[in-house]
């Protein structure tokens, strides 16, 4: 089983503040992908990288940047939040090439709260 | 354009009973791949099954199948014998091998299994 890590679980900010979530994934997947998940619209894709220094453009990606520093490491960036923003936020991976290059490893999310 | 649809957004059931999931998608692919996903109460989400758009048979893993129509752009995904902690969000996702790789998901049915 993948294992893919996301700190802070919980975060709280104030409107215009700068927040980081991180994600860890310790199984050598190619692909990270950042959603975000809110009542009504289910998980919605930001960004995601198919390695160390490349990103690519999701379906929502207005207000957020992204940075693959490593393998491992993917980052999301918010640095004017706003309460919109508020949400569950979800990492993923996905090995490239064999059986399971489908199938997404989520981490466990972490809660924003915008006030 | 790509679009996943789940018009169940709530489905309550008795235990041991069986229960169908619905959901519908679109693509212009011929070729595209159909996942399930179950998030549990404590917002862990995990891959169920897939089914590969060119394979006619259904797929079915442990007490997950799914009923997959191509010409009707439909998958669902039926749980046998339902149990308590099959109790769940349940997303239905698609991913065609065209262009970029993202997973589109629809916006999830909660299922309750009654004692």
């Amino acid at each position: 089983e993948a294992a893919v890590t996301q700190s802070p679980r919980n975060k709280v900010t104030v409107t215009g503040g700068n927040v980081t979530l991180s994600c860890r994934q310790t199984n050598s997947h190619n692909y990270m992908y950042w959603y975000r998940q809110d009542t009504g619209h289910g998980l919605r894709l930001i960004h995601y990288s198919y390695g160390a220094g490349n990103l690519q453009i999701g379906d929502v990606p207005d207000g957020y940047k992204a940075t693959r520093t490593t393998q491992e490491d993917f980052f999301l960036l918010l640095e004017l939040a706003s309460p919109s923003q508020t949400s569950l936020y979800f990492c993923a991976s996905r090995r490239l090439g064999g059986h399971s290059q489908n199938t997404l490893y989520f981490g466990a999310g972490t809660r924003l709260s915008v006030l | 354009a790509q679009k996943v649809t789940q018009t169940q957004t709530s489905i309550s059931v008795m235990e041991k009973t069986t229960v169908t999931m619905d959901c519908v998608y679109e693509t212009q692919d011929s070729s595209y791949f159909l996942f399930w996903y179950k998030q549990t109460a404590s917002g862990e989400i995990v891959f169920l099954i897939r089914q590969d758009s060119y394979k006619k048979e259904n797929a079915t893993v442990g007490h997950y199948s799914l009923n997959f129509q191509k010409p009707k752009s439909s998958i669902g995904l039926i749980i046998t014998a339902t149990q308590i902690e099959d109790s769940a969000v349940y997303f239905c996702a698609m991913r065609a091998s065209s262009g970029s790789w993202q997973l589109i998901f629809g916006s999830g049915t909660q299922l309750t299994v009654m004692p």
